[in-house]
């Protein structure tokens, strides 16, 4: 019932874009996502409701397709502030929440 | 503004013995919850409290674990008895609102239990 996340790992340089993507095997009502530095507590991104299809957060954006049970997360123009761990939190509607398998993205310059 | 605060931010413990994690949501919040984090199984939801009511406990691993919410400004969570596989970092959460509401997460605390 935990959602997949893919890639695991990505590596970028400054200034490549980069997409995680987020499945789940139950019909989904809400998406959020978080990012993990080393060491620290998740930090809210975004979230995404059923009906809602795709937000932005400065170069950082969503999308969800209900259709597919699956969200996307879009990093443009990387920098190295974005390097962390990446985890979607997804709600399905049976009411259970999951957090992904998470997805370690690093930026190097 | 205060965040959540957990307490002990790190507990180290040995086998047997009753471990008692503390957290006070953010002012207003009025739900709140309890997650673990291992390397093994990543992030998972213990439980879920809204107005101070568990609605969601399904994760709780078994009857070793316990959850209160007498008012809606502190939580625990309680291990008892504790083993070595207890071991983890567990984190609170509060949100104002269900639980599609944003989330904002305590410090954590690091429970290593020997």
């Amino acid at each position: 019932q935990q959602p997949v996340q893919s890639p695991q790992a990505v590596i970028l340089r400054e200034g490549e874009d980069a997409v995680i993507n987020c499945s789940s095997s139950k019909a989904l009502y809400s998406v959020h996502w978080y990012r993990q530095k080393h060491g620290e507590a998740p930090v809210f991104l975004m979230i995404l409701l059923k009906g809602g299809e795709q937000k932005g957060h400065e170069k950082i954006s969503a999308s969800f397709n209900e259709k597919k049970q699956q969200s996307s997360l879009y990093l443009t123009a990387s920098q190295l502030s974005y390097s962390g761990t990446y985890f979607c939190g997804t709600e399905n509607t049976g009411n259970q929440f999951y957090f992904g398998t998470g997805t370690s993205l690093t930026v190097i310059p | 503004d205060a965040g959540v605060i957990q307490s002990p931010r790190h507990e180290v413990t040995e086998m047997g013995q009753e471990v008692t994690l503390r957290c006070k949501p953010i002012s207003g919040h009025n739900s709140l919850f309890w997650y673990r984090q291992t390397m093994m199984r990543g992030l998972e939801l213990l439980i879920y409290f809204n107005n101070n009511v568990p609605i969601d406990d399904s994760g709780m691993p078994e009857d070793r674990f316990s959850a209160k919410m007498p008012n809606a400004s502190f939580s625990t969570l309680k291990i008892q008895p504790s083993e070595p596989r207890d071991s983890a970092v567990y984190f609170c959460a509060s949100s104002m609102g269900s639980r599609e509401a944003t989330q904002y997460f305590g410090p954590g605390t690091r429970l290593t239990v020997l």
